[in-house]
């Protein structure tokens, strides 16, 4: 099976702050993953597809990049409520494995 | 409005079963796949499996085979979650999830809309 490795698997950033998390996959993905946001006591929430699109409603400050084996999701400005953990997972085929999560705290 | 209403909270006893139910609304049910998703108190998510709403076609993770069972009801736009056997590192909340894209896509298209989550809790 594909893994999907995430780091840092936390992080503390101040508002305002560029931050950058990294999902890696053991064989290539093209572009099939996504990310999800969790904040503290919350429902997933689905944020970007095919590893750059944006789902709707999403706020612009969010972005995805990657393709392969690489994959970064990037808060432009970090927002006080930006603060939860973040998952990307792999949906081609079966098994939709998520990574391990990155938790991000304001500073 | 699309969403994904969950069955309530459980407690069972190893190795006992559990069914969770997940209603679906605002939408064509059989055109998106259902996931389960499942979350251990301060862990992960961990996906479980998918059903095709469409031909009930089913997949699921290697570690859940012959003890999860997911099945639908078109006509009440419900699908089920049965999970057998429980042992106390079952102990999650339990998470139904839609398939972004319909039964035509060829990946699953990540979980655009996801349920409120059901606890269940295995403890003698």
């Amino acid at each position: 099976d594909i893994q999907m490795t995430q780091s840092p698997s936390s992080l503390s950033a101040s508002v305002g702050d560029r931050v950058t998390i990294t999902c890696r996959a053991s064989q290539g993905l093209s572009t099939y993953v996504a990310w999800y946001q969790q904040r503290p006591g919350k429902v997933p929430k689905l944020l970007i597809y095919s590893a750059s699109t944006l789902q709707s409603g999403v706020p612009s400050r969010f972005s995805g990049s990657g393709s392969g084996t690489e994959f970064t999701l990037t808060i432009s400005s970090l927002q006080p409520e930006d603060v939860a953990t973040y998952y990307c997972q792999k949906y081609f085929d079966v098994p939709l494995t998520f990574g391990g999560g990155t938790k991000v705290e304001i500073k | 409005q699309v969403q994904l209403m969950q069955s309530g909270a459980e407690v069972k006893k190893p190795g006992a079963s559990v069914k969770v139910s997940c209603k679906a609304s605002g939408y064509t049910f059989r055109s998106y796949g259902i996931n389960w998703v499942r979350q251990a108190p301060g862990q992960g998510l961990e996906w479980m499996g998918w059903i095709s709403t469409y031909n009930n076609n089913t997949k699921s993770a290697a570690k859940f085979q012959g003890r999860l069972t997911m099945t639908t009801d078109t006509s009440t736009s419900t699908a089920y979650m049965d999970l057998g056997s429980l042992i106390s590192d079952d102990t999650a909340v339990y998470y139904c999830a839609r398939s972004r894209v319909t039964f035509l896509s060829s990946s699953f298209g990540g979980f655009d809309v996801w349920g409120q989550g059901t606890m269940v809790t295995v403890s003698t």
